[in-house]
């Protein structure tokens, strides 16, 4: 069982927006920063998100994270068939003295 | 730019050993924790260890408590994972990764490696 929760899927139409959440406690997302990565299938996770909602170098603006309280969100607009992937979001835990991760959200673009 | 190669995976024996190692480069390593992340195969991702950038301060997930040891070495820019008493629950793709800030960092990794497979298999 992951530490942070995400829902397992998501799907959307091409040039729609989703929005995925990441569900924690105030140990870890409550009290620290969140992460998002964009995981393909037999790949290392690529960084789209750090420090809550500051995009990575090259990722394009119709990705953007936020976080209120205990829970983060990344929401993807315009949505291309080049989003299909596992988004997985991550912060640090107080009490493991390490960072956590949410099992990730495979989303589909129909 | 950040540049980190993990090596040393293979096929184990239950109770076996394994010695994995990241070479890293493009960045102030002795600046930076260094982390130690796993994913078996079709599973999430789990925090395996965190060496700091002092290299005396280590932590560890409670899975692997008492049989992994997480070490670098900033002469030679390495990191290196100590694997004893393998499981078979430890089969995972092994990934070093770069904390997002320096020194006394609190945050998720920024960089990642790509993997080196481990094995644990009768």
């Amino acid at each position: 069982q992951s530490v942070l929760t995400q829902p397992p899927s998501m799907s959307g139409a091409p040039g729609q927006e989703i929005t995925i959440s990441c569900s924690g406690s105030s140990s870890t997302i409550g009290d620290n920063f969140v992460y998002w990565y964009k995981q393909l299938p037999g790949t290392a996770p690529t960084l789209l998100i750090y420090r809550n909602n500051q995009r990575a170098s090259g990722v394009p603006d119709r990705f953007s994270g936020s976080k209120s309280g205990t829970s983060a969100f990344l929401a993807i607009s315009g949505l291309r068939s080049d989003d299909e992937a596992d988004y997985l979001c991550s912060s640090w835990d107080d009490k493991l003295s390490g960072p956590v991760f949410g099992g990730g959200t495979k989303v589909t673009v129909l | 730019q950040v540049q980190l190669v993990e090596s040393g995976g293979g096929v184990a024996q239950p109770g076996g050993s394994l010695r994995l190692s990241c070479d890293v480069s493009g960045f102030t390593f002795r600046n930076f924790g260094m982390y130690w992340v796993r994913q078996a195969p079709g599973q999430g991702l789990e925090w395996v260890a965190v060496v700091w950038y002092d290299g005396i301060r280590k932590f560890y997930a409670d899975s692997v408590k008492g049989r992994f040891t997480v070490s670098r070495d900033n002469d030679n820019t390495k990191v290196y994972l100590e694997m004893k008493s393998l499981r078979v629950e430890d089969t995972a793709v092994y990934y070093c990764a770069k904390p997002g800030c320096s020194h006394d960092c609190y945050q998720p990794p920024d960089s990642w490696g790509q993997g080196t497979l481990v094995t644990v298999s009768s």
